[in-house]
């Protein structure tokens, strides 16, 4: 089976960085992607890493190593409209293997 | 451009009852995907289709179940409901050849079973 851990909840004050951990253990998968979600509305896709390594989008970086089985999401110069939950998510590889498992969740409150 | 829209957007029924949930994918995606979402937790995987067949189910029993349409549009059924189903339930749009990127997500239904 797989699994994917978070911290689950998370509070920074707002301008400055946070990090979002996420160990996972899995076979095999194609990469980590990170979704967003406000209270009460869609998931939103942030970002994914198909290799090893640091992607940046705007205020947003995510990374993975594959050999520490362990990624994370970077938020810098937070805004109080990023308090949300924030999930990891993994697409095994194999053939017959489309779904998209998710971790828990970690809740980020920004406060001012 | 019209994201993933679902409908209804809240729902409220009685144990033992069927429900039929709809979803309109992002436009210019072929693939749509349900998922079970109970509170603080995250997304649960129940299916997916394709070329409206189910090419992939998670652990949900056979009381779920789902279509997919000529024009990508799709439906989950639940039959029997159980109180334990209550949850919001969200339909995640993609492109096949892409399937490693990201899923558009709709704001989904939310089922109350009483």
């Amino acid at each position: 089976g797989q699994s994917l851990e978070q911290p689950s909840e998370v509070t920074a004050v707002e301008g400055a960085i946070v990090q979002i951990n996420c160990t996972y253990q899995t076979s095999g998968f194609y990469g980590l992607s990170w979704y967003q979600q406000h209270d009460g509305g869609a998931p939103t896709f942030l970002s994914y890493n198909g290799l090893d390594g640091l992607e940046e989008t705007g205020r947003f970086s995510s990374f993975l190593s594959r050999s520490d089985s362990y990624g994370y999401l970077l938020l810098q110069e937070l805004q109080m409209k990023d308090s949300a939950s924030y999930f990891c998510a993994v697409r095994l590889s194999g053939a017959g293997s489309y779904q998209l498992t998710f971790g828990k969740g970690t809740k980020l409150s920004v406060i001012p | 451009d019209a994201g993933v829209t679902q409908s209804p957007t809240h729902l409220i029924k009685t144990r033992g009852q069927q429900v039929t949930l709809r979803c309109s994918p992002k436009s210019g995606h072929d693939t749509v995907s349900w998922y079970q979402q109970a509170l603080g937790q995250g997304p649960q995987f129940i299916f997916q289709y394709y070329e409206e067949e189910e090419r992939q189910r998670g652990n949900f029993p056979d009381r779920f179940s789902g279509h997919q349409f000529p024009n990508y549009s799709s439906e989950l059924n639940v039959n029997a409901l159980l109180l334990g189903d209550s949850a919001l339930y969200l339909c995640a749009s993609s492109l096949a050849r892409k399937a490693n990127y990201g899923y558009t997500f709709g704001s989904g239904t939310r089922l109350t079973v009483v």
